[in-house]
């Protein structure tokens, strides 16, 4: 069966350091991995994806994310934390059957402090 | 235009009501989602529709009926709901239902039901 884990349940770091939000995942065939940010009372919007290709993918708002076949994981970074990336990050990985389901982890709250 | 939009933002029922919920996108997606979200959990799938047609329903309660009734609308029926179904609700779309596209999430309906 499919699973993300994200193990933090929230993550603080002061504006101007880099943060990184943890995703592990366990899939059977090929991994198709997301990440997703969610401002209070709002939509998720889409950040980015690995599908395949070049282990570092880069997304909107300067994140990155590093896929890592050995270690199933899927970390988002950023070199330089604004207090606006303030939100609740998801990391999601698409089921290997072709039924569009999207399976999310239980979501990470990143706290960027001035 | 990336945009999916869901009418209305806030929606107070009592549960003897009926409402509806709708959702409209005019990307040329051809798969739509709905998803339930508590707060500060992960969305929950609740219906996938592919090419129109019903393709996923992940055992959710009747009083809980969707419809598609073309390509860019999706609408949620509610009736005779419970206070516990209060939460955000989530519509999405998608290119298709392959594994490899993003969801492209609206800003959600959040629902009290009373």
């Amino acid at each position: 069966a499919q699973s993300v884990a994200q193990p933090e349940d929230q993550v603080n770091v002061a504006e101007g350091n880099p943060l990184t939000v943890k995703c592990t995942y366990s899939v059977s065939g090929n991994p198709y991995l997301f990440w997703y940010v969610q401002y209070p009372n709002r939509g998720l919007q889409f950040l980015l994806k690995y599908i395949t290709g070049d282990n570092l993918v880069k997304g909107s708002y300067g994140f990155e994310a590093e896929f890592n076949k050995s270690q199933t994981s899927f970390h988002l970074k950023k070199p330089s934390a604004l207090v606006s990336d303030s939100a609740l990050y998801f990391c999601a990985v698409r089921a290997s059957s072709n039924t569009g389901k999207l399976i999310f982890g239980q979501g990470t709250t990143l706290q960027v402090k001035p | 235009d990336t945009e999916v939009t869901q009418t209305p933002k806030h929606l107070v029922m009592g549960m003897t009501n009926k409402k509806s919920l709708k959702c409209e996108q005019h990307m040329g997606h051809r798969a739509m989602y709905w998803y339930k979200q508590k707060a500060k959990k992960p969305p929950e799938l609740m219906f996938v529709y592919s090419y129109e047609k019903l393709s996923i329903n992940e055992s959710v309660p009747s009083r809980f009926s969707p419809e598609c009734p073309n390509s860019s609308l999706l609408n949620l029926h509610l009736h005779a709901l419970q206070p516990e179904d209060s939460a955000l609700y989530l519509c999405a779309s998608s290119q298709d239902r392959g594994n490899t596209g993003e969801l492209f999430f609206g800003e959600g309906s959040r629902l009290t039901v009373l």
